[in-house]
């Protein structure tokens, strides 16, 4: 079956404890990108990458790492995560860009007490 | 500067018709999508379009309009499951993908 998968889906973690958030996808696409989801702020990208080792930044980056070292699999990394960084996270893929059909994961709750 | 606006919350009953509107001021437009997301999903495509026009697809219709940065969903005959967020989104520069704040529709009996 085709599927972007992400885990954990739910995390509680305290500030400054390190985390990361994988994700992956068989559907050999070259797109994949990180969104947060917030009350009232809607989705927001946070990193994209077009290819294997090419990152970029999306609209809200701070706090947060990427690395794309293989086409399948988009980790995101929290290195100090902090109280303002809980929210509901969506890791997505498409083909080849953003002009195609993005396939999202289920979404990580992540809370920072 | 990039901005996408779209209205907060709308109410239809069933069999109705809602026409979502969504209008936007971003540079390096390359296409707008639409996108479904019910409540504790995942968001899911429902159309993209490039070209000035209307594109149809069953019950839902989206059209665009490049020149006034403008853009509505059409939904017709409405169920309850339409009942749901409704997300605009823009391809700018072919690279990032720009999303509006979402609008959540209740659909009633």
């Amino acid at each position: 079956e085709a599927q972007v998968t992400q885990n954990p889906r739910y995390l509680i973690t305290v500030t400054g404890k390190k985390l990361t958030v994988t994700c992956s996808q068989n559907m050999n696409h070259e797109y994949m990108s990180w969104y947060r989801q917030d009350p009232g702020l809607g989705l927001r990208q946070i990193y994209y990458s077009m290819n294997v080792e090419v990152t970029d930044k999306g609209d809200v980056p701070e706090g947060y790492k990427v690395s794309r070292k293989e086409k399948r699999n988009f980790p995101l990394i929290l290195e100090s995560p902090s109280p303002n960084q809980t929210s509901l996270y969506f890791c997505a893929s498409s083909a080849d860009g953003p002009e195609y059909e993005q396939y999202f994961g289920p979404g990580t709750r992540l809370t920072v007490t | 500067g990039q901005n996408i606006d779209q209205p907060t919350e709308m109410t239809a009953t069933e069999g109705a018709i809602v026409q979502i509107n969504c209008t936007y001021q971003t540079s390096g437009f390359n296409g707008l999508f639409w996108y479904q997301q019910h409540a504790g999903e995942a968001p899911t495509f429902l159309s993209y379009n490039v070209l000035d026009g209307l594109e149809e697809k069953g019950r839902f219709s989206s059209f665009l309009s490049r020149s006034k940065g403008y853009s509505y969903l059409l939904l017709k005959e409405l169920q309850m499951k339409d009942s749901a967020s409704y997300l605009c989104a823009v391809n700018q520069a072919g690279t990032a993908l720009i999303f509006g704040k979402g609008t959540t529709l209740s659909v009633s009996s």
